[in-house]
């Protein structure tokens, strides 16, 4: 069985540095085709794709937010982590992580998430 | 302002059938296979069908996707009054190299 669990500060100041870990059971970013990717979703709006690392380390970044974003991974401990640079207000969301295949492109086992306010 | 388009919101009564689309274009859903996700009140987004089509298992045959050309849909028969989400699209965009998502369509059920 496949499960995620999102971790990380609830409460962030303006121009601050995000650190979140994704950590996860039930498959290995060992193996070849798997990935982890992160999504967000600001109160009451639509979701946003962020991130996603493949078993290969190869990355991929939504080009409006690149420049703040980088995601490593821990294959060992079964982590992922993504950091967002100069945090502000409008990045106020619940922040998830998922699982994808390459060979089926979806995300398709996401986790609770986790809710992060930007504020002073 | 969401890459693909979706109605914000969608309607029907117990039993009907209801339609949900979703536009993009040759960079996404023109050249690469659409996603649709369901999302329950205060609950993380669940996928209901991957690959324009193809439906996970536990996911009910009443739920159905189909693509033609830069445009996708989701149909729901049967309609029930647990449908009542918010749904999502999504693609690959070729342009972007990144996933888009739609703005979200919410279903209401009468």
């Amino acid at each position: 069985q496949i499960t995620l669990k999102e971790s990380g500060p609830t409460l962030v100041k303006p121009t601050q540095t995000l650190t979140l870990t994704c950590t996860f059971s039930g498959f290995s970013l060992s193996t070849s085709g798997v990935g982890v990717g992160w999504i967000r979703q600001p109160p009451g709006k639509a979701l946003e794709w962020l991130a996603l690392i493949y078993w290969n380390d190869d990355k991929r970044y939504s080009p409006s937010l690149k420049s703040r974003l980088t995601i490593t991974k821990d294959a060992s401990k079964n982590q992922v982590v993504l950091t967002m640079t100069n945090m502000d207000p409008v990045d106020t969301a619940t922040y998830y992580c998922a699982h994808t295949l390459t060979t089926v492109g979806a995300f398709d086992i996401w986790g609770q998430g986790t809710m992060v306010t930007v504020s002073s | 302002q969401s890459v693909l388009t979706q109605p914000p919101s969608a309607s029907g009564t117990p039993g009907q059938r209801v339609t949900i689309s979703c536009s993009g274009s040759s960079s996404n859903i023109g050249s690469n296979y659409v996603y649709w996700y369901q999302q329950l009140p205060g609950t993380a987004p669940k996928l209901l069908i991957y690959m324009n089509n193809q439906r996970p298992s536990g996911v009910p045959d009443r739920f159905s996707g189909s693509k033609s050309g830069t445009s996708a849909s989701l149909a729901i028969s049967g309609l029930r009054s647990e449908d009542e989400a918010d749904y999502y699209c999504a693609a690959w965009d070729d342009s972007l190299s990144g996933v888009v998502f739609g703005g979200g369509t919410k279903l209401t059920v009468l």
